[in-house]
């Protein structure tokens, strides 16, 4: 069974340039989430996805970054205009369902440089 | 304002010690949850436990085990008789259920370093 793929695992940019990160989530899970984790910090929720729709789009920290999500299965996270503070991990995760009580699964990643 | 906080930045312990990590959140939801998550050096954030604001009950999985106490609104994480391949960074989580939105809520992290 699949667990939670990122792509590409590494992304190193130039600033300025737009860059565009891939999440394929478990299978038949409805939820999916996007988190960003600065070295040596905790995780910073960006945005939730219920099947296709984000109702929750608050955490995205500027209008340059957006998501989308189609046929309840793949999402995209797109930075564009990249910034050196926009260096990070993006960790994605899927459940089951978006209710708390289902347990999020995370992919490994995709580590961003901006140089 | 932090809603999940862990003190300890970083713990080292040599093999076979005990090793407790403390977790104190904050919400006014009267139905939450909250979680541990280990992330090994390689990255991957592996889920440990998940716990509803209504079970106070403690739980003890193999060298793992948890105290929840609403009270202090505290969920500690113990490991018991620590060893090296149980060295990574542990995350403490809170999921609110009012905002609809159930993302997780993290806290820094504790670094646990353990040394044979």
């Amino acid at each position: 069974g699949a667990g939670v793929s990122q792509s590409p695992s590494n992304k190193v940019t130039e600033k300025g340039k737009d860059v565009e990160l891939r999440c394929d989530p478990i299978s038949g899970h409805t939820a999916l989430y996007w988190y960003r984790q600065r070295l040596g910090q905790g995780l910073e929720f960006l945005i939730y996805f219920q099947g296709n729709s984000a109702p929750d789009k608050s955490g995205l920290p500027s209008d340059r970054f957006s998501a989308e999500r189609t046929g309840e299965s793949v999402s995209t996270l797109t930075i564009q205009r990249t910034q050196q503070e926009d260096s990070a991990v993006y960790l994605c995760a899927s459940s089951f369902s978006g209710r708390p009580s289902y347990e999020q699964y995370f992919g490994p990643g995709t580590r961003l440089t901006v140089t | 304002a932090q809603k999940v906080t862990q003190a300890q930045t970083e713990i080292s312990v040599v093999e076979k010690e005990d090793v407790t990590l403390d977790c104190v959140y904050e919400t006014r939801d009267t139905t939450y949850y909250l979680f541990w998550y280990k992330q090994p050096p390689s990255g991957e954030l592996v889920f440990l436990i998940r716990r509803n604001s209504f079970d106070e009950q403690n739980e003890i999985s193999g060298r793992y085990s948890w105290n929840f106490q609403k009270s202090t609104s505290s969920f500690n994480f113990t490991i018991t008789a620590s060893q090296v391949v149980d060295s990574a960074v542990y995350f403490c989580a809170l999921s609110e259920t009012t905002l609809n939105d159930y993302k997780l809520s993290f806290g820094a992290g504790t670094t646990v370093t353990v040394r044979a």
